[in-house]
């Protein structure tokens, strides 16, 4: 099955400070999507991207599908950007990464 | 709100139990997912299903099973509970088309004591 690495694991940051977060996955994938688990474990869907560029807000996300990578980039991060992000790469069944933990400071 | 409904939130049950979680799809959506969050872990895939069939399987132990009734709902049962199966159970759904965005549930937490 497709194999997803997320880095990095951990990452900790300072309000205001920018951030990328990487997903690499192993084999060619028609969906590709990025979420957020907030603290109270809820999982947020922030982008569906397969390919392309997309932005929401402070956030936006890339993907390369032809080298199999994804970027999501958090800027001006907040306290509440907190959590752990998840990428999913898949055709039928959903696969996620391991996950980047990230925690901004005030 | 996703639009995922699953139920209960909590439960707390002891070894040896059985239990059932319930989930409603988006209206719509033909595809449900299953996934199992321990402490502090990732998300493993269970299963899925589409329109009532079995379309894909992960690592779903054999004391759990899972079905999709004609209502499009689904139903998790896990039996013979063990402390570690204390664990967030998520359920998703998607429709499946072109855009296959995937919606999850808030999830049903399971303690097992």
């Amino acid at each position: 099955g497709i194999q997803v690495e997320q880095s990095p694991p951990d990452l900790i940051l300072q309000e205001g400070a920018n951030s990328t977060l990487r997903c690499n996955f192993s084999d060619s994938v028609n969906n590709l999507q990025w979420f957020h688990q907030n603290p109270w474990g809820q999982l947020i869907n922030l982008f569906y991207i397969p390919s392309g560029t997309k932005q929401n807000g402070r956030l936006s996300a890339t993907t390369v599908a032809t080298e199999r990578y994804s970027l999501l980039y958090i800027s001006s991060s907040q306290t509440t950007d907190s959590g752990v992000y998840f990428c999913a790469a898949y055709n039928n069944d959903m696969r996620f990464g391991a996950g980047t933990r990230l925690t901004v400071k005030p | 709100d996703s639009g995922v409904t699953q139920t209960p939130k909590h439960l707390i049950t002891a070894t040896g139990q059985r239990v059932t979680l319930r989930c409603s799809p988006r209206s719509g959506d033909l595809s449900v997912y299953w996934y199992q969050q321990s402490l502090d872990q990732g998300l493993q895939f269970l299963i899925q299903y589409y329109n009532g069939e079995e379309r894909a399987k992960g690592n779903i132990l054999e004391r759990f099973s899972a079905q999709q009734f004609p209502d499009l709902h689904s139903e998790l049962n896990l039996s013979s509970l063990e402390l570690g199966d204390s664990a967030l159970y998520f359920c998703a759904s998607s429709s499946m088309t072109a855009g296959n965005t995937i919606y999850f549930g808030e999830g049903s937490w399971l303690t097992v004591v």
